[in-house]
């Protein structure tokens, strides 16, 4: 198993380009979320989605859009990128039950707004 | 809401000596606990987990941690540390949801020979 990728794993952008944060993983998970991690802060949940088709936004999640078609793949978009959207990116998978589960963290991706 | 609280930004340790790592948490109900851990570079590695049960759990690399209701902290803690062991430590608590994690703001070991 790949567990989570993320792709890229560095970007750099100027003030109101678009781009698109991919994410994915073979576990099967129903359970997905992007965060994002800025120093001081931890990190920050963006959105979330609970299976193939349902999405829901996190505790920062303006200026990004989420969906999820498929189990496997869960990507981020950013439509206007602005100089605050510098951090770094985590995407993380888990199962979905009952009870909470652990959550499974990819490699993450460093973005750069110019 | 639910939060957690790392009191200590940056703590230095000297190789061998011993570990405490504070994580205070605010929830309504039983919380579920995480330690993880964020290597230079790296995605986080779960070290430990509390659900239920045995108030002092143990987790990987030799690490533990022990749930106090009381004082409402599930701090993590090892016996001697190693210079591998420099990283950042984040404790996260889980939302009413079961899934929403919250992450506290994390402690930045640093570890000299």
């Amino acid at each position: 198993n790949a567990g989570v990728t993320q792709t890229p794993k560095f970007q750099v952008l100027k003030t109101g380009q678009s781009m698109t944060l991919q994410c994915a993983q073979d576990m099967n998970h129903e359970y997905m979320s992007w965060y994002r991690q800025d120093p001081g802060m931890g990190l920050r949940l963006i959105h979330y989605s609970v299976g193939a088709g349902i999405t829901d936004q996190g505790e920062v999640p303006n200026g990004y859009n989420v969906s999820r078609s498929t189990t496997e793949d869960f990507p981020l978009r950013l439509l206007s990128a602005a100089p605050s959207q510098t951090s770094v990116y985590f995407c993380a998978s888990s199962y979905s039950g009952g009870a909470p589960e652990t959550q499974y963290f990819g490699p993450g991706t460093r973005l750069l707004v110019l | 809401a639910q939060s957690v609280t790392q009191p200590d930004i940056h703590i230095t340790v000297s190789e061998g000596a011993s570990l405490e790592l504070r994580c205070n948490y605010s929830y309504g109900a039983t919380p579920y606990l995480f330690w993880y851990v964020q290597s230079p570079g790296q995605g986080l590695q779960l070290l430990l987990k509390y659900f239920s049960g045995d108030t002092l759990v143990q987790g990987i690399k030799g690490f533990e941690a022990e749930f106090k209701r009381s004082q409402s902290s599930f701090n993590l803690r090892k016996p001697s540390v190693h210079w591998s062991d420099a990283a950042e430590y984040f404790c996260a608590v889980v939302g009413d949801t079961g899934n929403q994690f919250y992450f506290g703001t994390g402690t930045s070991l640093t570890v000299i020979p």
